[in-house]
């Protein structure tokens, strides 16, 4: 069964980077029939793709986001990373790492982390 | 403000039936591509709930159906459970946005 996890720091000081991991057990990321990405939820409020990463290497940012984040993946790890630079209090949020594609749709989500809360503080 | 525009909240009593939909545009819903809906308990992350406008994964009651027509998509649940009680999330792919767009989010209240 795919399990994926997300791991990194919970607080990460204004300016700075933040930097996940997500671990992929249970499949392959090297498969060509998902993209591997990462949605995040701010506290209260709703989802938002951040952006993904496909077995290739291409990549999709969201637009409000492009210039700040960077989606990268080790397939030797079977692990995908995100980095969001020049992060604010806007940026506190849970971030999921999740598998969207396969049968059901090139765009479904299929399979969630548990997702981890990053709190942007001094 | 989201490309895909939901109603903040729904409610219902036990046994009843409730809609939530999802108004997008000739970008997204409206230009053919597929709905997906999500549900998410207090605490959890979302869980796929409806793919393809109107298909259930394996595990997912009947009493939960999607439909979509034009620009909009609906999410059905008839005979409404208190363990419905959730935030209901609508997804779509936009072409303007080249990507995958959420709507707001529908807070489901089961009275």
């Amino acid at each position: 069964q795919l399990q994926l996890q997300e791991s990194g720091p919970g607080l990460v000081k204004p300016s700075e980077t933040l930097s996940l991991t997500c671990t992929v057990s249970g499949g392959s990321i090297s498969s060509s029939n998902y993209y591997w990405g990462w949605i995040r939820q701010p506290p209260g409020k709703g989802l938002e793709w951040i952006g993904s990463i496909y077995y290739s290497g291409s990549t999709y940012y969201n637009p409000s986001l492009k210039s700040r984040v960077t989606i990268s993946a080790d397939t030797s790890m079977n692990q995908f990373s995100l980095e969001v630079n020049s992060v604010t209090a806007a940026d506190t949020a849970v971030y999921y790492c999740a598998r969207r594609g396969g049968s059901r749709g090139w765009f479904v989500v299929d399979s969630w982390g548990q997702g981890t809360l990053v709190t942007v503080s001094s | 403000q989201s490309v895909l525009t939901q109603p903040p909240s729904v409610s219902g009593a036990p046994g009843q039936r409730v809609t939530i939909s999802c108004t997008g545009s000739s970008s997204n819903i409206g230009a053919g591509y597929d709905v997906y809906w999500y549900q998410q308990l207090p605490g959890t992350a979302p869980k796929l709930l409806i793919y393809g406008n109107n298909n259930r994964p394996s595990g997912v009651p009947d009493r939960f159906s999607g439909s979509k027509s034009g620009t909009s998509a609906s999410l059905a649940i008839t005979g409404l459970q208190a363990e419905d009680e959730a935030d209901y999330y609508c997804q779509s792919y936009d072409s303007s946005l080249s990507g995958s767009v959420f709507g707001g989010g529908t807070k489901l209240t089961v009275l």
